[in-house]
Protein backbone atom coordinates (compact mmCIF):
# COMPACT_ATOMS: atom_id res chain seq x y z
CA UNK A 1 0.00 0.00 0.00
CA UNK A 2 1.12 3.43 -0.94
CA UNK A 3 1.97 5.70 2.24
CA UNK A 4 0.46 8.76 -0.10
CA UNK A 5 -1.82 9.00 -2.20
CA UNK A 6 -2.59 11.83 -4.21
CA UNK A 7 -6.70 12.66 -6.10
CA UNK A 8 -7.28 13.41 -8.53
CA UNK A 9 -4.43 12.48 -10.14
CA UNK A 10 -5.33 13.79 -13.29
CA UNK A 11 -7.89 17.42 -13.43
CA UNK A 12 -9.02 19.70 -16.23
CA UNK A 13 -10.81 22.82 -15.28
CA UNK A 14 -12.01 25.85 -16.78
CA UNK A 15 -10.58 29.24 -15.97
CA UNK A 16 -11.63 30.84 -13.10
CA UNK A 17 -12.98 27.64 -10.71
CA UNK A 18 -12.34 26.29 -7.76
CA UNK A 19 -9.64 24.02 -7.77
CA UNK A 20 -9.26 21.14 -4.79
CA UNK A 21 -6.56 18.39 -4.71
CA UNK A 22 -6.12 16.16 -1.64
CA UNK A 23 -3.37 14.46 -0.55
CA UNK A 24 -3.72 11.49 2.18
CA UNK A 25 -1.34 9.79 3.66
CA UNK A 26 -0.37 6.74 6.32
CA UNK A 27 2.43 7.22 8.07
CA UNK A 28 3.83 9.54 10.75
CA UNK A 29 5.62 12.92 9.00
CA UNK A 30 7.05 16.15 10.55
CA UNK A 31 6.05 17.83 7.83
CA UNK A 32 4.56 18.04 4.41
CA UNK A 33 5.43 20.01 1.64
CA UNK A 34 2.92 21.18 -1.85
CA UNK A 35 5.37 21.42 -4.78
CA UNK A 36 4.77 22.81 -8.23
CA UNK A 37 6.24 21.08 -11.58
CA UNK A 38 5.42 22.93 -14.71
CA UNK A 39 5.61 21.42 -18.49
CA UNK A 40 9.41 20.24 -18.80
CA UNK A 41 10.23 22.60 -16.16
CA UNK A 42 11.53 22.45 -12.67
CA UNK A 43 10.28 21.76 -9.15
CA UNK A 44 9.11 24.70 -7.06
CA UNK A 45 8.49 24.88 -3.26
CA UNK A 46 4.89 25.89 -2.92
CA UNK A 47 4.12 25.09 0.54
CA UNK A 48 5.28 23.99 4.02
CA UNK A 49 2.68 22.84 5.83
CA UNK A 50 3.21 20.96 9.73
CA UNK A 51 -0.06 22.33 11.58
CA UNK A 52 -3.09 24.41 10.38
CA UNK A 53 -3.40 26.53 6.74
CA UNK A 54 -1.38 28.92 4.71
CA UNK A 55 -2.25 31.11 2.29
CA UNK A 56 0.13 32.72 -0.78
CA UNK A 57 -2.01 34.44 -3.18
CA UNK A 58 -4.87 32.32 -4.43
CA UNK A 59 -3.35 29.19 -3.52
CA UNK A 60 -4.07 28.08 0.32
CA UNK A 61 -3.01 24.53 2.04
CA UNK A 62 -4.33 23.13 4.35
CA UNK A 63 -3.25 20.17 6.37
CA UNK A 64 -4.92 17.56 9.26
CA UNK A 65 -2.65 15.97 11.09
CA UNK A 66 -4.95 13.78 13.11
CA UNK A 67 -6.56 12.60 9.89
CA UNK A 68 -3.65 12.16 7.79
CA UNK A 69 -4.93 14.26 5.12
CA UNK A 70 -3.95 17.62 3.21
CA UNK A 71 -5.71 19.63 0.33
CA UNK A 72 -3.95 22.08 -2.03
CA UNK A 73 -6.69 24.57 -3.11
CA UNK A 74 -6.35 27.15 -6.33
CA UNK A 75 -9.29 30.14 -6.43
CA UNK A 76 -9.74 31.74 -9.61
CA UNK A 77 -7.64 29.29 -11.66
CA UNK A 78 -5.93 30.30 -14.73
CA UNK A 79 -3.95 28.46 -17.27
CA UNK A 80 -0.97 29.32 -16.08
CA UNK A 81 -1.76 26.78 -12.50
CA UNK A 82 -1.23 24.17 -15.41
CA UNK A 83 0.51 22.33 -13.96
CA UNK A 84 1.78 18.66 -12.23
CA UNK A 85 1.16 19.20 -8.17
CA UNK A 86 3.47 16.98 -5.85
CA UNK A 87 2.51 16.44 -2.35
CA UNK A 88 5.73 15.60 -0.43
CA UNK A 89 5.87 13.63 3.07
CA UNK A 90 8.02 14.64 5.72
CA UNK A 91 10.12 12.66 8.44
CA UNK A 92 13.59 13.08 9.69
CA UNK A 93 15.65 14.52 6.77
CA UNK A 94 13.38 11.85 4.06
CA UNK A 95 10.99 12.72 2.00
CA UNK A 96 8.38 10.51 0.54
CA UNK A 97 6.76 11.71 -2.82
CA UNK A 98 3.22 11.22 -4.16
CA UNK A 99 2.83 10.59 -7.74
CA UNK A 100 1.01 13.71 -8.66
CA UNK A 101 -1.50 16.27 -10.28
CA UNK A 102 -1.81 16.60 -13.26
CA UNK A 103 -3.78 19.66 -13.44
CA UNK A 104 -4.89 21.44 -16.49
CA UNK A 105 -6.78 25.04 -16.89
CA UNK A 106 -8.37 25.76 -20.03
CA UNK A 107 -8.99 29.31 -21.11
CA UNK B 1 17.09 30.10 -3.65
CA UNK B 2 19.64 27.27 -2.34
CA UNK B 3 21.57 28.26 -5.50
CA UNK B 4 21.30 24.76 -7.25
CA UNK B 5 23.00 24.12 -10.57
CA UNK B 6 22.84 20.72 -12.41
CA UNK B 7 24.91 19.67 -14.87
CA UNK B 8 24.68 18.61 -17.57
CA UNK B 9 20.58 19.73 -18.27
CA UNK B 10 20.55 16.72 -21.36
CA UNK B 11 22.51 14.09 -21.70
CA UNK B 12 22.27 10.87 -24.46
CA UNK B 13 24.35 8.05 -24.10
CA UNK B 14 25.19 4.51 -24.92
CA UNK B 15 24.36 1.38 -23.37
CA UNK B 16 27.29 0.09 -20.89
CA UNK B 17 29.54 3.88 -21.19
CA UNK B 18 29.89 6.16 -17.56
CA UNK B 19 28.04 8.53 -17.06
CA UNK B 20 28.52 11.20 -14.37
CA UNK B 21 25.89 14.38 -13.53
CA UNK B 22 26.68 17.03 -11.61
CA UNK B 23 24.72 18.70 -8.54
CA UNK B 24 26.54 22.08 -7.50
CA UNK B 25 25.25 24.22 -4.56
CA UNK B 26 26.45 27.99 -3.02
CA UNK B 27 24.54 28.01 0.74
CA UNK B 28 26.23 25.32 1.97
CA UNK B 29 24.24 23.26 2.84
CA UNK B 30 24.37 19.60 4.80
CA UNK B 31 21.92 17.07 2.67
CA UNK B 32 21.85 16.83 -0.70
CA UNK B 33 19.98 14.14 -2.44
CA UNK B 34 19.27 12.63 -6.06
CA UNK B 35 16.25 11.94 -7.01
CA UNK B 36 14.67 9.87 -10.66
CA UNK B 37 11.55 10.95 -11.77
CA UNK B 38 9.42 8.28 -13.60
CA UNK B 39 6.47 8.49 -15.38
CA UNK B 40 3.77 7.05 -12.86
CA UNK B 41 6.06 7.02 -9.90
CA UNK B 42 7.01 9.62 -7.62
CA UNK B 43 10.21 11.16 -7.19
CA UNK B 44 12.37 8.10 -6.06
CA UNK B 45 15.44 8.15 -3.97
CA UNK B 46 18.64 6.99 -5.34
CA UNK B 47 21.41 8.16 -2.67
CA UNK B 48 21.72 11.33 -0.33
CA UNK B 49 24.36 12.49 1.32
CA UNK B 50 24.50 14.09 4.90
CA UNK B 51 28.22 15.77 4.55
CA UNK B 52 31.49 15.51 3.30
CA UNK B 53 32.12 11.84 2.61
CA UNK B 54 28.87 11.09 4.43
CA UNK B 55 26.59 9.37 2.14
CA UNK B 56 23.78 6.86 1.93
CA UNK B 57 21.37 4.47 -0.30
CA UNK B 58 18.03 5.19 -1.43
CA UNK B 59 15.31 3.11 -2.17
CA UNK B 60 16.99 2.59 -6.52
CA UNK B 61 20.25 2.67 -5.66
CA UNK B 62 21.28 -0.40 -7.75
CA UNK B 63 23.25 0.65 -10.73
CA UNK B 64 24.48 4.58 -9.15
CA UNK B 65 27.19 5.92 -6.53
CA UNK B 66 27.81 9.11 -5.25
CA UNK B 67 30.63 11.07 -3.98
CA UNK B 68 30.57 14.11 -2.27
CA UNK B 69 34.37 15.40 -1.43
CA UNK B 70 33.38 19.04 -0.78
CA UNK B 71 30.01 20.24 0.94
CA UNK B 72 29.12 21.97 -2.43
CA UNK B 73 29.21 19.22 -4.98
CA UNK B 74 27.41 16.23 -4.91
CA UNK B 75 28.16 13.77 -8.17
CA UNK B 76 26.01 10.49 -9.20
CA UNK B 77 27.70 8.29 -11.33
CA UNK B 78 26.23 5.33 -13.65
CA UNK B 79 29.25 3.22 -13.74
CA UNK B 80 27.23 1.04 -16.52
CA UNK B 81 24.91 3.13 -17.98
CA UNK B 82 21.51 1.19 -18.97
CA UNK B 83 18.23 1.60 -20.58
CA UNK B 84 16.38 1.21 -17.25
CA UNK B 85 18.16 4.28 -16.62
CA UNK B 86 16.71 6.59 -18.82
CA UNK B 87 15.14 9.34 -16.70
CA UNK B 88 14.79 12.82 -15.68
CA UNK B 89 17.47 13.29 -12.55
CA UNK B 90 16.97 15.33 -10.06
CA UNK B 91 19.11 17.15 -7.37
CA UNK B 92 17.49 18.54 -4.02
CA UNK B 93 18.42 19.97 -0.84
CA UNK B 94 17.05 20.43 2.33
CA UNK B 95 17.43 23.00 4.98
CA UNK B 96 16.17 23.36 8.32
CA UNK B 97 14.04 21.25 10.00
CA UNK B 98 10.36 21.00 11.05
CA UNK B 99 8.60 24.26 11.26
CA UNK B 100 11.30 25.76 8.96
CA UNK B 101 12.53 23.40 6.58
CA UNK B 102 12.61 24.26 3.06
CA UNK B 103 13.01 22.07 -0.20
CA UNK B 104 15.01 23.36 -3.18
CA UNK B 105 15.29 21.10 -6.48
CA UNK B 106 18.29 21.39 -9.62
CA UNK B 107 16.43 22.35 -13.00
CA UNK B 108 16.70 18.55 -13.85
CA UNK B 109 18.53 16.53 -16.32
CA UNK B 110 17.00 14.38 -19.07
CA UNK B 111 19.45 11.07 -19.48
CA UNK B 112 18.50 8.74 -22.37
CA UNK B 113 20.40 5.56 -22.83
CA UNK B 114 20.30 4.51 -25.80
Amino acid sequence: KNEVEQSPQNLTAQEGEFITINCSYSVGISALHWLQQHPGGGIVSLFMLSSGKKKHGRLIATINIQEKHSSLHITASHPRDSAVYICVLSGTYKYIFGTGTRLKVLA
Amino acid sequence: DAGITQSPRHKVTETGTPVTLRCHQTENHRYMYWYRQDPGHGLRLIHYSYGVKDTDKGEVSDGYSVSRSKTEDFLLTLESATSSQTSVYFCAISEGQGFNEKLFFGSGTQLSVL
